[in-house]
């Protein structure tokens, strides 16, 4: 039963245009989700979250967008840079359990 | 300003074999956790320890699988007679108090685990 989906295994795009990743929940008591970056052969390193009192929140060229009714959320990177390609995973937890349930991972590629 | 270690990087053990993996957490950071990476999938949750105590063992296998945060030293996630089935890539994470909300876990590099 996966809670928290993450449709796309991979993803290309071109340098500086918008990269878009996404990630879909069933479990409607996640009330924090959060992205992570993955390089190979590295542990993941925190991205930015949102708490579920928000809709967007904003990391410099990071923006995570959550639409609760749809139970749906999107990392949005603008631009997108060489250094970006990684792997990004999507969590989630609900209230202050300190239990992340994580997605499969988008593996993000940018095209010079 | 040292981050999650963990040791080793790679290790490869013969089904049966009993594998120690290693993590040492960031300074002043007494909470610790471990996860676990299929091939293609996202990481899953195992344990959570304190210092000598284990909170949270709710995602760890019943049997051949084990963990420890002794007062001293790392902590150590423990399998013992490996089967092909247990090859992964082990993360460590560890915060400073309990994570949660605003506070984050920082995670290791991992061990990557191969049975052969």
């Amino acid at each position: 039963d996966q809670q928290v989906k993450q449709n796309s295994p991979s993803l290309s795009v071109q340098e500086g245009r918008i990269s878009i990743l996404n990630c879909d929940y069933t479990n409607s008591m996640f009330d924090y989700f959060l992205w992570y970056k993955k390089y190979p052969a590295e542990g993941p390193t925190f991205l930015i979250s949102i708490s579920s009192i928000k809709d967007k929140n904003e990391d410099g060229r990071f923006t995570v967008f959550l639409n609760k009714s749809a139970k749906h959320l999107s990392l949005h990177i603008v631009p997108s840079q060489p250094g970006d390609s990684a792997v990004y995973f999507c969590a989630a937890r609900a209230d202050s359990n300190y239990q992340l349930i994580w997605g499969a991972g988008t593996k993000l590629i940018i095209k010079p | 300003n040292a981050g999650v270690m963990q040791n080793p990087r790679h290790l490869v053990r013969r089904r049966g074999q009993e594998a120690r993996l290693r993590c040492s957490p960031m300074k002043g950071h007494s909470h610790v956790y471990w996860y676990r990476q299929l091939p293609e999938e996202g990481l899953k949750f195992m344990v959570y320890l304190q210092k000598e105590n284990i909170i949270d063992e709710s995602g760890m296998p019943k049997e051949r699988f084990s963990a420890e945060f002794p007062k001293e030293g790392p902590s150590i996630l423990r399998i013992q007679q490996v089967v092909r089935g247990d090859s992964a890539a082990y993360f460590c994470a560890s915060s400073p108090g309990l994570a949660g909300g605003d506070t984050e876990a920082f995670f290791g590099q991992g061990t990557r685990l191969t049975v052969v």
